[in-house]
């Protein structure tokens, strides 16, 4: 079975700050790790991807994150947190082989403060 | 249109009634997933479809429960004999590919929020 874990609901930055939202998740085969943002009165998007590729990816907005498989864990950051980053964030995983079926984390809201 | 459209935007019912939720996928789009979300949770799979047939129904949670996609492209989901606990977000998304190799993007829609009093 898989699972994701979101630690911390609620994270709180100033704008200008190291964006760090944490995501450990299990596995039993290789697992596919998606980040998704969702805007107040909007639908989810998506901030990026990591498909077996580089470990190291880019998103939108200037958000990366790196898929660790020795610490089960795909956590998301931004260099410097804009006040526009403020939303809901959801880390997620599938399998390879029915990739359509996406499990979601709990998610973490982040605050941003001027 | 440009996104995945649903309608209604809010749904408030009493226990025991019967609601149908519409999700209008982005054109060509030949997947279309329902997942609900419940207050302080993420989105729970339940249902995807592969053009008009529902290939993966696993999420659903009970014969209450039910989708249709015709035509292959507008779904309704339908929920008969409403309880409190059904209460939540329900969120449709649509893709263009489902393929191992090309990761299909899912595009959500803003959802549809059910409150069953």
């Amino acid at each position: 079975a898989q699972s994701v874990t979101q630690l911390g609901s609620h994270v709180s930055v100033s704008e200008g700050a190291l964006v760090l939202l944490r995501c450990n998740y299990s596995s039993s085969v290789p697992p596919y790790l998606f980040w998704y943002v969702q805007y107040p009165n909007q639908g989810l998007q998506l901030l990026l991807k990591y498909t077996s590729a580089a470990t190291l990816v880019k998103g939108i907005n200037g958000f990366e994150a790196e898929f660790k498989k020795s610490e089960t864990s795909f956590h998301l950051t931004k260099p410097s947190a804009h006040m526009s980053d403020a939303a809901e964030y959801f880390c997620a995983v599938t399998r390879m082989d029915s990739s359509y079926k996406l499990i979601f984390g709990s998610g973490t809201r982040l605050l941003v403060r001027p | 249109g440009a996104g995945v459209s649903q309608t209604p935007s809010n749904k408030v019912t009493e226990k025991g009634k019967y609601v149908e939720l519409r999700c209008d996928p982005i054109s060509g789009h030949t997947a279309l997933y329902w997942y609900r979300q419940s207050l302080g949770q993420g989105p729970e799979f339940l249902i995807y479809f592969q053009g008009t047939g529902a290939a993966d129904d696993s999420g659903l949670p009970n014969d209450r429960f039910f989708a249709v996609r015709p035509e292959g492209s507008v779904s309704t989901l339908k929920i008969q004999r409403t309880e409190r606990g059904d209460s939540a977000v329900y969120l449709c998304a649509s893709s263009l590919s489902t393929s191992q190799r090309d990761t299909g993007e899912l595009f959500f829609g803003e959802g549809s929020r059910l409150t069953v009093l």
